[in-house]
């Protein structure tokens, strides 16, 4: 099992959408967690950082859920210029500091 | 937020030669620095942990001989692919994260590395 899980997609929804995104992550002791947005052939940018109380920034709105180990990235109102890959990125502090980034989602955000 | 600068942004070599990517961090220090490579449609994979002053830790399967990490100060890390092959054809991306933050990680912008 992957530590980082991502439905790989891709997804392709018309402009004015509302999609979600799903993460599991596997290590319970992960400290930190975020969502990064990767456009083709350029750098990962972090969207935002993802919170137990939930972090809500303009369309986009990320949760998490430690029980159940899951995280979340809720898009409303698909803009052309969402398309990008989404990568789930968690922070452990098991035995060093370490970075684990999902596989990303795509998205395709149509006229 | 802080800006990581990578350089070059694009480079073709032969075969057989060694090609040196440089990560800059430009408005804060950075002890650690860490090197990425992607290849298409798939996510970025920790190739080494850069540690101002001592070895690279380089993660199991990538070769340390290869994949030559220096970090001789706080403000800069280099790559240098040695010996080229077009397998190592790839998207190499260095980041480094500030002491004490959330563990936000800065990106640089990227090398994309083709050998013919």
């Amino acid at each position: 099992r992957k530590e980082v899980e991502q439905d790989p997609g891709p997804f392709n929804v018309p402009e004015g959408a509302t999609v979600a995104f799903n993460c599991t992550y596997s290590n319970s002791a992960s400290q930190s967690f975020f969502w990064y947005r990767q456009d083709c052939r350029k750098e990962p940018k972090l969207l935002m950082s993802v919170y137990s109380s939930g972090n809500e920034d303009g369309r986009f709105t990320a949760q998490l859920n430690r029980a159940s180990q899951y995280i979340s990235l809720l898009i409303r109102d698909s803009k052309l210029s969402d398309s990008a890959t989404y990568l789930c990125v968690v922070n452990s502090n098991t035995g060093g500091f370490k970075t684990i980034f999902g596989a990303g989602t795509r998205l395709f955000v149509k006229a | 937020g802080a800006v990581v600068s990578q350089h070059p942004s694009w480079v073709i070599c032969k075969s057989g030669t060694s090609v040196k990517i440089e990560c800059r961090s430009l408005d804060f220090q950075a002890t650690t620095m860490f090197w990425y490579r992607q290849f298409p449609k798939q996510s970025l994979m920790l190739m080494a942990t850069s540690n101002e002053g001592s070895k690279a830790t380089y993660e199991q399967g990538v070769e340390k001989d290869k994949f030559l990490i220096n970090h001789a100060s706080l403000t800069l890390s280099t790559l240098t692919v040695t010996s080229a092959h077009p397998e190592d054809s790839s998207f190499y991306i260095c980041s480094a994260r500030i002491l004490g933050n959330t563990g936000e990680l800065f990106f640089g912008e990227g090398s994309r590395l083709t050998v013919l």
